[in-house]
């Protein structure tokens, strides 16, 4: 039983079009990460949620924001997307100090 | 910022073999998480380590915690075809706020 939920798996947008990935976990866990990965690099943290507490990286665009309503769901909004944002996103959570658990990633591309 | 520096980058080897591949870091973590991520899916979690010099085991793959903090290896003893994938290590931050990096990642392929 999937545990971290991402939807949709494969998204296609416009060059410059808003978008918006959401995450839903079962888990009940208070931290909830979404991480950028391109082509067989590392992910990469654009940003995480401690409970309602927002924790944004240094170099993550502008471009990038994310809300999360309530324990159970986490959103990524992409404002402009350009071709370079074209990757998988994936979602994660945990408990403080224990282990991340995954979604399935969202491929997105740009066209 | 903090970065997690793994190797190999790659390895090619035979069925059977045995694997070993590390992170290094100048910096400290309190907690070393162990991937495996086949194309188009999530990573998927193989070993947590929690403590310094902590060895765990799970199947036939053995990680442990360096006892610096600034290190930790995986190994794969008698490898199998389904072995074949990208290897990463991710380590929590000291900073306080949760926050997990990813090494670069291990790409191993098994030939039967």
């Amino acid at each position: 039983d999937a545990m971290v939920i991402q939807n949709p798996r494969y998204q296609v947008t416009q060059f410059g079009k808003p978008v918006t990935l959401s995450c839903s976990q079962t888990l009940n866990h208070n931290v909830m990460y979404w991480y950028q990965q391109k082509s067989s690099q590392a992910p990469k943290l654009l940003f995480h949620y401690y409970d309602k507490d927002f924790n944004n990286e240094a170099d993550t665009p502008d471009n990038f924001q994310s809300r999360r309503p309530n324990t159970s769901f986490c959103f990524l909004d992409i404002r402009s997307p350009g071709l370079g944002d074209a990757a998988m996103y994936l979602c994660a959570t945990s408990r403080p100090n224990e282990k991340l658990f995954f979604g399935s990633g969202t491929q997105l591309s740009v066209l | 910022g903090q970065q997690l520096n793994q190797s190999p980058q790659s390895m090619f080897i035979q069925e059977g073999e045995d694997v070993s591949m590390n992170c290094t870091s100048s910096s400290i973590f309190n907690t070393w998480l162990w991937y495996k991520q086949d194309p188009g899916e999530g990573p998927v979690l193989l070993i947590a380590l929690y403590k310094a010099g902590e060895l765990t085991s799970n199947g036939r793959l053995t990680a442990q915690f360096g006892i610096t903090r600034k290190d930790s290896f995986l190994n794969i003893s008698a490898s199998i075809p389904s072995d074949v994938g990208i290897y990463f290590c991710a380590g929590q931050t000291t900073s306080g706020t949760y926050k997990y990096i990813f090494g670069t990642g291990t790409r191993l392929k098994v030939l039967a």
